[in-house]
């Protein structure tokens, strides 16, 4: 099976919050990350978590981590339009590798 | 702050050909990274390079791809002989050693 793995497509209503979820099968990660796509453009990283952290918040962002279930998840509070786009986890071990899920297509519709 | 530059943006070519994409990375920047990622999947590693050195290449996908950093800032990824299954969206991406990795626009390669 996949190292990451994410759910493919997530639709909310604007002005509702948004759970995007990830699992990972690799124990020993030690950065968990966000990344943003955009159509026909480069990721954008939006946030990442240490392994030895269980919650990180940025503004709008809340990043949960649970290392017992190996689940990551973003979750975006008040979905803007602009928010519409792919969202990627990606877990790194020791190396500088990561590996990416398949990314969640958000859709959000007024 | 100019942030990943990669060029061209969009390539078009027969099969058979070769091609070279170019990536410039944030300037203070000493890691480069390579990936391939193909309609509805996530990146997939190629190589990397800190400084001038390329410290992993067994992923690159055969022996027709090859990438260089001989100045330890640009990069060049080259594919030779291409086939329609290498048309894909080229991603290069920069760090500085820390947690962060930040992406260019890509190249998005069409093989006819």
């Amino acid at each position: 099976g996949e190292d990451v793995e994410q759910s493919l497509f997530l639709s909310v209503r604007e002005g509702d919050s948004s759970v995007i979820n990830c699992t990972y099968t690799d124990s020993s990660s030690t950065y968990l990350y966000w990344y943003k796509q955009e159509p026909g453009a480069g990721l954008q990283l939006l946030t990442y978590i240490f392994s030895n952290m269980d919650m990180k918040q940025d503004q709008r962002l809340t990043v949960l981590l649970n290392k017992k279930d190996k689940h990551l998840s973003l979750r975006i509070a008040d979905t803007q339009t602009g928010d519409s786009a792919i969202y990627f986890c990606a877990e790194r071990r020791g190396s500088y590798i990561p590996t990416f899920g398949r990314g969640t297509s958000l859709i959000v519709h007024p | 702050d100019t942030g990943v530059s990669q060029n061209p943006r969009h390539k078009i070519t027969k099969r058979g050909q070769n091609v070279t994409f170019r990536c410039d990375p944030i300037s203070e920047h000493n890691r480069l990274y390579w990936y391939r990622q193909t309609l509805g999947q996530g990146p997939e590693f190629l190589t990397y390079f800190q400084n001038e050195a390329q410290l992993e290449k067994s992923r690159l996908l055969s022996d027709r791809f090859s990438a260089e950093r001989p100045k330890g800032s640009f990069s060049t990824l080259e594919i030779q002989r291409t086939e329609q299954g290498d048309s894909a969206m080229y991603l290069c991406a920069s760090s500085s050693g820390k947690e962060e990795q930040y992406f260019g626009p890509g190249t998005r390669l069409t093989v006819t």
